[in-house]
């Protein structure tokens, strides 16, 4: 069991907006700058948002993150059908001095 | 380009040892903190370890305290884990990442290595 909450899985239509959501506790988000990640299926996991909020080059605009106490969030814009993946948020954990991460969210567009 | 490439993953009987070996390319990799992060079979990601940029700091998931070990060599641009007593639980996918500074994320991945703990 990780110590970050997300939805196992999350859907939408192309072009709709989702979210999926990351819980934690103060010894991670709560202190720490929560990362996101992408994992399409049957390659390694993509650096998606960092620092909250923050695109990395390449990543488009439709994807954002935002952060507030102890809790953080991934939306997806005009969502597309290359954007079925799975997703993680991964910050720093104080008190277990280590990264953590979330159990993952699978998006599926329908 | 900025290159990870992992190696030494295989199938090893419980209690045997593995070291894994991810070789780095195209940044200055004794400037960065290196971490790996495994992938059960149809599982999440689990953070294993981390070293800091200079070697001197490095740190463990519970589930591998005591039993691997984390290392890296400039001169090689290379990175380690020296994986002992392994268990079946230890099965999976070990990717190798290059960390951003300020626990901004792990920007680059490797394409990850197997390692099948089985009798």
């Amino acid at each position: 069991q990780s110590v970050l909450t997300q939805p196992p899985s999350a859907s939408g239509t192309p072009g709709q907006r989702v979210t999926i959501s990351c819980s934690g506790t103060s010894s991670n988000i709560g202190s720490n700058p929560v990362n996101w990640y992408q994992q399409l299926p049957g390659t390694a996991p993509k650096l998606l948002i960092y620092n909250n909020n923050q695109r990395p080059p390449g990543v488009p605009d439709r994807f954002s993150g935002s952060k507030s106490g102890t809790s953080a969030s991934l939306a997806i814009s005009g969502l597309q059908s290359e954007d079925e993946a799975n997703y993680y948020c991964a910050p720093w954990d104080d008190s277990l001095d280590g990264w953590v991460f979330g159990g993952g969210t699978k998006l599926t567009v329908l | 380009e900025v290159q990870l490439l992992e190696s030494g993953g295989g199938l090893v009987q419980p209690g045997g040892s593995l070291r894994l070996s991810c070789s780095a390319s195209g940044f200055t990799f004794s400037s960065y903190a290196m971490s790996w992060v495994r992938q059960a079979p149809g599982k999440g990601l689990e953070w294993v370890s981390t070293i800091s940029a200079s070697g001197g700091s490095t740190y463990y998931a519970d589930s591998v305290k005591g039993r691997f070990t984390i290392s890296r060599d400039t001169s090689k641009n290379t990175l380690y884990l020296q994986m002992n007593s392994l268990r079946a639980e230890d099965t999976a996918v070990y990717y190798c990442a290059k960390e951003l500074p300020l626990l901004h994320g792990m920007d680059v991945w490797g394409q990850g290595t197997t390692v099948t703990v089985s009798s």
